[in-house]
C-alpha cells in the first residue's frame, strides 16, 4: 500500500513569492493535516481538511492557505512568503479524525 | 501551561538500559494518544497508540494516566537504533480539534 507522498521534495523561493505545496493521502483516508517544523522546533499544526472542508486552523496568518480536492489530495499555498517561513513541510492523513496519522516525507522549503 | 509537554532531554543511555519517558497534557477532555519517533530531518513514524488499558509492542510498553494527564513510553532493552526523538501526540475531543504534538524527548543510546 502507497503512503502519503508530498511533491516537491525541496522548493526554493525568495521572499514575496508565493509556494504551493502538495499532498497525496493513503489511499482511504479522507483527514489531511498540514505541519510546519521549524529547524529545531516541533510540529506547528497548520490545517485539517476532512472530506473536502477545511475543518480547523492553528495560529497561523491567513497567507497560509489550502484545499482539499475530490480525491482527498490536498495543496498547501504560502502567499507573500518570509524568510522565516522556511522549514519542512509535512502532511500527514489518518482514516478519520481520532486515528492515527501517518506522515509523508515532507517539503524543504527554503526562502531566501 | 502549554498543552503537551515532554522533557526535551537528551537521555544518554548504555545499550540494553530501560528508559522512560512522560508526557503531560492539559486538557481532561483529550481522546486519544499516540507515541511518533522522528529521526533526524525525517517525517515522524508512528510508534504506537497509547490505550486507557496500556498497551506493549515488543520492547516499547506505552501507559495513560487520565486522573494525572500524562502518557508514558517505556524502552526495555535500548538498542542503539532507539536513538531517535520520541513525540507524544494527544487529540482532543470536541469542535475545536487540533492535534497537538509535544516537542519531543531526545534519546541516544550509546554503546
Amino acid at each position: 500500500e502507497a503512503g502519503v507522498t508530498q511533491s516537491p521534495t525541496h522548493l526554493i523561493k525568495t521572499r514575496g513569492q508565493q509556494a504551493t505545496l502538495r499532498c497525496s493521502p493513503i489511499s482511504g483516508h479522507t483527514s489531511v493535516y498540514w505541519y510546519q517544523q521549524a529547524l529545531g522546533l516541533g510540529l506547528q499544526f497548520l490545517l485539517w481538511y476532512d472530506e473536502g472542508e477545511e475543518r480547523n486552523r492553528g495560529n497561523f496568518p491567513p497567507r497560509f492557505s489550502g484545499r482539499q480536492f475530490p480525491n482527498y489530495s490536498s495543496e498547501l499555498n504560502v502567499n507573500a512568503l518570509e524568510l522565516e517561513d522556511s522549514a519542512l513541510y509535512l502532511c500527514a492523513s489518518s482514516f478519520s479524525r481520532d486515528n492515527e496519522q501517518f506522515f509523508g516525507p515532507g517539503t524543504r522549503l527554503t526562502v531566501l | 501551561r502549554k498543552e503537551v509537554e515532554q522533557d526535551p532531554g537528551p537521555f544518554n543511555v548504555p545499550e540494553g538500559a530501560t528508559v522512560a519517558f512522560n508526557c503531560t497534557y492539559s486538557n481532561s477532555a483529550s481522546q486519544s494518544f499516540f507515541w511518533y519517533r522522528q529521526d533526524c530531518r525525517k517525517e515522524p513514524k508512528l510508534l504506537m497508540s497509547v490505550y486507557s488499558s496500556g498497551n506493549e509492542d515488543g520492547r516499547f510498553t506505552a501507559q495513560l494516566n487520565r486522573a494525572s494527564q500524562y502518557i508514558s513510553l517505556l524502552i526495555r532493552d535500548s538498542k542503539l537504533s532507539d536513538s531517535a526523538t520520541y513525540l507524544c501526540v494527544v487529540n482532543s475531543r470536541g469542535g475545536s480539534y487540533i492535534p497537538t504534538f509535544g516537542r519531543g524527548t531526545s534519546l541516544i543510546v550509546h554503546p
